[in-house]
């Protein structure tokens, strides 16, 4: 099976970098996901990680590391519509198409 | 807008109620899920659908009846819920083994409520 762990909730004022971890457990991997999701909105994609190493989108930027099962996206100059919870998901290789494990979520809030 | 749109966007029922959940993407992709999300727990993933056939049920109670007619409609058929049962329903499409990796599009959900 599949287990992802993310801190539940983090705090930081505009402007700001924050950084979101997520470390893995799977029997198969092909990589990793990073999902936006605004309170009584739809997930929204932000990211995918195949390969070790740093994507950069915008603010947005997320980082994998296939040999310590580790990622995490980092959000710069935070700003108050950045608030809203973030999931990492596993895409795992044994399954068909784009079948996805996500972690718990993290909570950003961002403070004037 | 994501192009996946979910109908009701609200739903409250009693236990011995039957209702559908439906759901219809409009851009072509050729996979379809089902997921529940409560509070404080992850999206679970109760049901994947490539090409209208069904390859992954993650041992979702028989409650829970999915139909696929065709690649751009789902439905989630429920009977005899308990209040547990009570949460978001996200619907969710992809082009399956082909196209982005990694990316799913999401429709804004039901809120079910079970009395």
């Amino acid at each position: 099976g599949q287990s992802l762990e993310q801190p539940s909730e983090v705090t930081a004022v505009e402007g700001a970098i924050v950084q979101i971890n997520c470390t893995y457990q799977t029997s198969g991997f092909y990589g990793l996901s990073w999902y936006q999701q605004h309170d009584g909105g739809a997930p929204t994609f932000l990211s995918y990680n195949a390969l070790d190493g740093l994507e950069e989108t915008g603010r947005f930027s997320s980082f994998l590391s296939r040999s310590d099962s580790y990622g995490y996206l980092l959000l710069q100059e935070l700003q108050m519509k950045d608030s809203a919870s973030y999931f990492c998901a596993v895409r795992d290789w044994q399954a068909a198409g784009n079948k996805l494990t996500f972690g718990g979520g993290t909570r950003v809030l961002v403070k004037p | 807008e994501t192009g996946v749109t979910q109908t009701p966007r609200h739903l409250v029922m009693g236990m011995t109620n039957k209702k559908s959940l439906k759901c219809e993407q409009h851009l072509g992709h050729n996979a379809m899920y089902w997921y529940k999300q409560s509070a404080k727990k992850p999206l679970e993933l109760m049901f994947v659908y490539n090409f209208k056939e069904q390859t992954e049920n993650n041992s979702v109670p028989s409650r829970f009846s999915p139909e696929c007619p065709n690649s751009s409609h789902l439905f989630l058929h429920l009977h005899t819920l308990q209040p547990e049962d009570s949460a978001l329903y996200l619907c969710a499409s992809s082009l399956g083994t082909s196209g982005s990796p990694g990316e799913q599009f999401f429709g804004p959900g039901t809120r079910l409520t079970v009395l």
